[in-house]
This record gives C-alpha cells, sequence and structure tokens, in this order.
C-alpha cells in the first residue's frame, strides 16, 4: 500500500498570507488528523476528520481550519498566516474503529516557513 | 494536560539499554509510542491499552502502569538505527479521543 502523501513538501509565505497543505491518507483509511510540529513542543493536535466530518479540534485558533473530500483526502488552510505559523505540518491517517486502538501513519509533512 | 518524557536527551554507545518513561496527571486509556528520525515521519512502535492488551514490534518493549498513569519504552542491546526522537502519546479515554503527545526524548546511539 502506498503511504500518506503530502504536498507541498516545502513552503515560504509571507505574514498574512493564507496557505493550504494538502493530504492523502492510506487508501482505506477514513481518519485523517493533523498536526504541528515546532521543535522543542512535540506534536501539537489540529484536528481530525473523519468521513468529511470534523470530529475532534485541538486548541488552536479559527486561523486554522481544514476539511475532508469524500475520497478521504484532507486540506488544511492557514489564514493571515503569522511568523509563529513556522513549522511543520504533519497528517496522519488511521483506521476509523477509534484512535484510542489504532496506530496513526504519519505523512512526511509540510514545513511552512512564514517569512 | 500534555505527558511529561523523560530524559529528554540521552546518550548511548551500541549495545547500551536505555529506558524512556512517559508521564501524565490524567487517567489514561492508551498510551502509543513513535519514532521520528531526523528528517522523516514519525513511525509507530506500540500501542498499551488499559487492560493490559499491547500492540506493536516484537522486538520493542514497553509497560503501562495504569495506576501511575505512566508507561516506559524498553530499549535493549542498542543498535545505531534506534537513534531519533521518541514520542510518547496518550489517550485518556477510548474511542475517538485525541491523542496528547510529550515533547519528545531524543536518543542517539553512536559507535
Amino acid at each position: 500500500k502506498a503511504g500518506v502523501t503530502q504536498t507541498p513538501r516545502y513552503l515560504i509565505k509571507t505574514r498574512g498570507q493564507q496557505v493550504t497543505l494538502s493530504c492523502s491518507p492510506i487508501s482505506g483509511h477514513r481518519s485523517v488528523s493533523w498536526y504541528q510540529q515546532t521543535p522543542g513542543q512535540g506534536l501539537q493536535f489540529l484536528f481530525e476528520y473523519f468521513s468529511e466530518t470534523q470530529r475532534n479540534k485541538g486548541n488552536f485558533p479559527g486561523r486554522f481550519s481544514g476539511r475532508q473530500f469524500s475520497n478521504s483526502r484532507s486540506e488544511m488552510n492557514v489564514s493571515t498566516l503569522e511568523l509563529g505559523d513556522s513549522a511543520l505540518y504533519l497528517c496522519a491517517s488511521s483506521l476509523d474503529s477509534g484512535r484510542a486502538y489504532n496506530e496513526q501513519f504519519f505523512g512526511p509533512g509540510t514545513r511552512l516557513t512564514v517569512l | 494536560q500534555q505527558p511529561v518524557q523523560s530524559p529528554q536527551a540521552v546518550i548511548l554507545r551500541e549495545g547500551e539499554d536505555a529506558v524512556i518513561n512517559c508521564s501524565s496527571s490524567k487517567a489514561l486509556y492508551s498510551v502509543h509510542w513513535y519514532r521520528q528520525k531526523h528528517g522523516e515521519a514519525p513511525v509507530f512502535l506500540m500501542i498499551l491499552l488499559k487492560g493490559g492488551e499491547q500492540k506493536g514490534h516484537e522486538k520493542i518493549s514497553a509497560s503501562f502502569n495504569e495506576k501511575k498513569q505512566q508507561s516506559s519504552l524498553y530499549l535493549t542491546a542498542s543498535q545505531l538505527s534506534y537513534s531519533g526522537t521518541y514520542f510518547c502519546g496518550t489517550a485518556p479515554g477510548g474511542g475517538n479521543t485525541p491523542l496528547v503527545f510529550g515533547k519528545g526524548t531524543r536518543l542517539s546511539v553512536i559507535a
């Protein structure tokens, strides 16, 4: 099976712009979660989508949003970018039967740099 | 709510053992362990569930003390390939509860 793919891999934006990141999960996986990773902070949960519905949301401002399509592909959008949004954004997919029981498969991430 | 991992970093020589700890202030339903090599995606190692069930790689050993809300990952006879940052993710509830990850433990194995 092909792994989780994310595009683009690298992105440079300036403050105030907006950005859209894309994630294609492993075939058959219906759950897609997004994480922000910054040095020293570990993985911070952004949100999770399952069957086109946001099922959980982390503690991030409303500038961060996402959606999921009928083929389980997911996009994440960040509006009005700030310098602090510079990070590695990871998406992870898993089977649909509850995250507490199932491993997550991570994509390689999108490295976002905000200047 | 974020679990606390210790140590923050450790350096080992090949063949040595290490223990990485993960502690939570909340009651836990499950603990997940992942390893991330530099520049790569985190990779699943193990899940430990309340009640004693485990699933993961055969060569990885871990424990889960539900009462103490702690988990430990045991790396024995370390190899160079064990180098990376280890993250624990905790789930206070079952089902669709989001995982909360610790800040990671950086492990370096040297020859």
